[in-house]
């Protein structure tokens, strides 16, 4: 059965630490890895990563993906109080029985950054 | 440009009651998908509509859950009857559809939080 696992599940850390939040997964048709933060409600994309050791980044975050080891880290440098979320890692995969991509989550890092 | 919005935020109902969720997509999205998280587990997939069409339904967990989309414009989900295990948020998503099945980002809706007693 395909999964995504993500780790830690929950980190609390004070503002200016830097963090590297864990995702591996077991997918067979793997497409994309991506990366969403969920603060309040609906959550937002971040990141999609299709090929290993290319690094994304966007300000303070940035991502990269291992294809052979199965597995991305999110790295947050400079943390501050807005960062705290809830990181979740998906992988888009083909559900294979309708040729279609699906979405499969990891359940999620909860990261708390006191000031 | 408007969000995916849904409908209602949060339900309480008892069990063996129907229940339904509405979903309206980002105007010009043909994509809809349904995901659902219980009990602080992970998200999982329901089902993904092309317009009025389900493209894939096999994440739904059982024949209580019926999910239109008449019109191909929002979509419904509904739940009859209700069990204990429903319990959890419901989240609706929406993406526009492009040719050689490239992924576009998927926006997704607040959720509804369902308790079912």
């Amino acid at each position: 059965e395909d999964k995504v696992v993500q780790s830690p599940l929950s980190l609390v850390v004070h503002e200016g630490d830097t963090v590297t939040l864990n995702c591996s997964y077991e997918v067979t048709n793997f497409r994309s890895l991506l990366w969403y933060k969920q603060e309040k409600k609906a959550p937002t994309f971040l990141f999609m990563l299709t090929s290993s050791g290319i690094e994304k980044k966007s300000g303070r975050l940035s991502s990269i993906l291992d294809k052979k080891e199965l597995f991305s880290i999110l790295n947050i440098t400079a943390t501050q109080t807005g960062d705290s979320a809830i990181y979740l890692c998906a992988v888009e995969a083909s559900s294979g029985r309708y040729s279609n991509y699906q979405l499969i989550w990891g359940a999620g890092t909860k990261l708390i950054i006191k000031p | 440009e408007a969000g995916v919005t849904q409908f209602p935020s949060h339900s309480v109902i008892e069990k063996g009651q129907t229940v339904t969720l509405r979903c309206d997509p980002i105007s010009g999205h043909d994509n809809l998908y349904w995901y659902r998280r219980v009990m602080g587990k992970e998200i999982k997939f329901l089902l993904h509509f092309v317009k009025e069409s389900k493209q894939d339904e096999s994440g739904m967990p059982n024949n209580r859950f019926l999910a239109e989309r008449t019109g191909g414009t929002y979509s419904t989900l509904k739940v009859q009857p209700a069990e204990l295990e429903d319990s959890g948020v419901y989240f609706c998503a929406s993406s526009r559809v492009t040719g050689g099945g490239s992924y576009n980002e998927q926006f997704f809706g607040p959720g509804t939080r369902l308790t079912v007693l």
